[in-house]
């Protein structure tokens, strides 16, 4: 089984709908990442999360919020989408203490009329 | 402000020739660098790591090369395969950005058979 999951692999919405990507793993990292990668672009930082109770803006926070239920599981929500919030969403983990190469998902892949 | 960028976007090579992928950083503050091959459909993978107190590590037909001098580091794929296709993206962090990775573009390698 993979050790960094995300639901769903594929998703089409409409303007002004509220999504909710899910992010799930079982290498038992505390550090848990969203990222949005846009055709030919390299990945921009949307949300952090060092451990539970901390929850980090990125580069591009606005439009996106997120949750961090629990260590293994870290969801990414567009409250209103818009079109140019189609893209390819990663979730990543990494394990800290000096130890930050990401280990990533399979990814999401939005698509907003 | 800080960048990651590599030179080139793409690169084409013959089967079992040698690539090399540069990378060019801003931030002399920079200590840890990550290069992930990403294959299409697939989230970014960890190919090998070099800390800022090395200047050449080698991994299994890869090796990075870092220059802190001129702030460039480089991968160089030996005896390239058809299963070396992807796109390739170094990665820089450093302390004072509390660990987080900043990403670049990203090379799309291509292998002619």
């Amino acid at each position: 089984d993979a050790d960094v999951t995300q639901t769903p692999r594929n998703r089409i919405t409409k303007t002004g709908k509220r999504i909710m990507l899910e992010c799930s793993q079982t290498k038992g990292h505390d550090r848990m990442y969203w990222y949005r990668q846009d055709p030919g672009l390299g990945l921009q930082l949307i949300y952090y999360s060092f451990d539970v109770k901390d929850i980090n803006k990125g580069e591009i926070s606005d439009g996106y919020s997120v949750s961090r239920q629990a260590q293994a599981k870290f969801s990414l929500s567009l409250e209103s989408a818009i079109p140019n919030q189609t893209a390819l969403y990663f979730c990543a983990t990494s394990e800290g203490q000096g130890r930050e190469t990401q280990y990533f998902g399979p990814g999401t892949r939005l698509l907003v009329l | 402000g800080e960048s990651v960028g590599l030179h080139l976007p793409t690169l084409s090579v013959q089967e079992g020739d040698n690539s090399i992928i540069n990378c060019a950083y801003s931030n002399s503050a920079s200590d840890y660098f990550i290069w992930y091959k990403q294959e299409s459909g697939k989230g970014p993978q960890f190919i090998i790591d070099i800390r800022s107190n090395m200047d050449k590590r080698q991994g299994q037909r890869v090796t990075v090369l870092l220059n802190k001098t001129v702030k460039h580091l480089s991968l160089q794929i030996a005896a390239t395969q058809p299963g070396d296709s992807a796109v390739y993206f170094c990665a820089e962090n450093r302390r004072s950005n509390a660990g987080k990775s900043t990403f670049g573009d990203g090379t799309t390698l291509t292998v002619k058979p």
